[in-house]
């Protein structure tokens, strides 16, 4: 099956720029969505199809997605930013199924 | 406003089962696909199962497969996860989710918490 690898967590100062990354076989050939989800909170989608971004959300967050890994670049990071981020995918290769990265804690310094 | 509100979570005896509800407003449900995911305590997240918007094609993760089924009333505006054979590991918040064209999860809900104790 299909595995999407995020490193567990990643520090910043705010300010600056913070990059989650997203490792998975040939994750460039697929879209790519993220979600942001706060302590004791639902996930709320921040980009879709790789760069794409809904209604609300800053154009601080952008993605990119490319060969093996796809990354979700915040920048001027702020305290509202510290969050866990997922990233995802539909994978239709073996079966039609959604798959979910481990997740990366953003932590504001 | 668009809102999924699930209810139907509690505790529950390791091997029964339970029916957890997701009522859409907002929307027509039955324009979209539908999907269950769920995270345990400190865990990140797993996806479980998805309904077409008609109700025809249904997808499981094997976790789940065999034990959990998804289902939906589209006159209600409702999407419902009836689990069964239910152990400790199950235990866990379940949100239910919108799903988008592309494979996405764009409208989630605030979730249930399922526990499984004896």
């Amino acid at each position: 099956s299909y595995v999407l690898t995020q490193v567990s967590s990643v520090s910043v100062a705010p300010g600056q720029t913070a990059k989650i990354t997203c490792g998975g076989d040939n994750i460039g050939n697929k879209r790519v969505h993220w979600y942001k989800q706060k302590p004791g909170q639902a996930p709320v989608l921040v980009i879709y199809d790789d760069t794409g971004r809904p209604s609300g959300i800053p154009e601080r967050l952008s993605g990119l997605n490319f060969e093996n890994t796809a990354t979700l670049t915040i920048s001027r990071v702020e305290a509202g930013d510290e969050a866990d981020y997922y990233c995802q995918v539909w994978d239709t290769t073996s079966d039609n199924r959604g798959v979910f990265g481990g997740g990366t804690k953003l932590t504001v310094l | 406003d668009v809102r999924l509100v699930e209810s139907g979570g509690g505790l529950v005896k390791p091997g029964g089962s339970l029916r957890l509800s997701c009522v859409a407003s907002g929307f027509s449900l039955s324009s979209y696909n539908m999907k269950w995911v769920r995270q345990a305590p400190g865990k990140g997240l797993e996806w479980l199962s998805f309904i077409s918007a008609s109700g025809k094609n249904i997808y499981s993760a094997d976790s789940v497969k065999g034990r959990f089924t998804i289902s939906r009333d589209n006159v209600k505006n409702s999407v419902f996860l009836q689990m069964s054979g239910l152990t400790s590991e199950d235990t866990a918040v379940y949100y239910c989710a919108r799903g988008g064209l592309t494979g996405t999860f764009d409208i989630w809900g605030q979730g249930t918490m399922v526990t499984v104790s004896s």
